[in-house]
């Protein structure tokens, strides 16, 4: 079964310190994926995807993110984490199969907490 | 960039109203989505389309239905609103073959 997992609820670090939020999938054929972030009260914006080319994906607010094919990996990094950086991230996989072709599934979401 | 409206913003209905929840689009993609969203939790699909005359059922569609008439427009209803409805409902829109997804403000349902 397709599906995208993001392993943990909720991650904490320190203003100024590395910020990794983690997500796996389980995908038919080459995955699209991307990532998004809720802001209290507010609607989900989008920050990168990948679809193709550089493992590497840089995006939105400084954040970037490494698509690994072969630990199925697709994690969200930030070099040095600020305060206002604490939201709801999700990881979402679009199907491209031919019985879900453009659907949306997302992961359950991890809440990163930035501490002064 | 999508502009995506949902009306209203807030609703509290009574039990066993129907309800209608509105969303709309100006940029003239094709692909459309509901979401269910509690607060501070995962999306679940409910519904989404391809376009005119178009519609699927995603994971938690079973108490409700949409309609795809105009490319712009994408209404959900719930016709017979209950407690376990209350959420967030999200409704989002993509485009192009490599989209992404834009989100409207959402609709925050609360069923008494």
């Amino acid at each position: 079964a397709q599906s995208v997992a993001q392993p943990e609820d909720q991650v904490n670090v320190a203003e100024g310190n590395p910020l990794t939020v983690k997500c796996t999938y389980s995908v038919s054929g080459n995955p699209y994926l991307f990532w998004y972030v809720q802001y209290p009260n507010r609607g989900l914006q989008f920050l990168l995807k990948y679809i193709t080319g550089d493992n590497l994906v840089k995006g939105s607010y400084g954040f970037e993110a490494e698509f690994n094919k072969s630990q199925t990996s697709f994690h969200l990094k930030k070099p040095s984490a600020l305060v206002s950086d604490s939201a709801l991230y999700f990881c979402a996989v679009r199907f491209m199969t031919t019985d879900s072709w453009g659907k949306f599934q997302f992961g359950a979401g991890t809440q990163v907490v930035v501490t002064p | 960039e999508a502009d995506i409206y949902q009306t209203p913003r807030y609703l509290v209905i009574g039990t066993g109203k129907k309800i209608t929840l509105e969303c709309s689009q100006t940029m003239g993609h094709d692909k459309m989505y509901w979401y269910q969203q509690d607060p501070g939790m995962e999306l679940h699909l409910i519904h989404y389309s391809y376009g005119v005359n178009s519609t699927e059922k995603g994971d938690l569609s079973s108490e409700s239905t949409v309609s795809r008439i105009r490319t712009e427009h994408f209404p959900l209803t719930l016709e017979s609103a209950r407690p376990s409805h209350t959420s967030q409902y999200l409704c989002a829109v993509a485009g192009g073959s490599n989209e992404k997804l834009f989100f409207g403000s959402g609709t925050q349902l609360s069923v008494l």
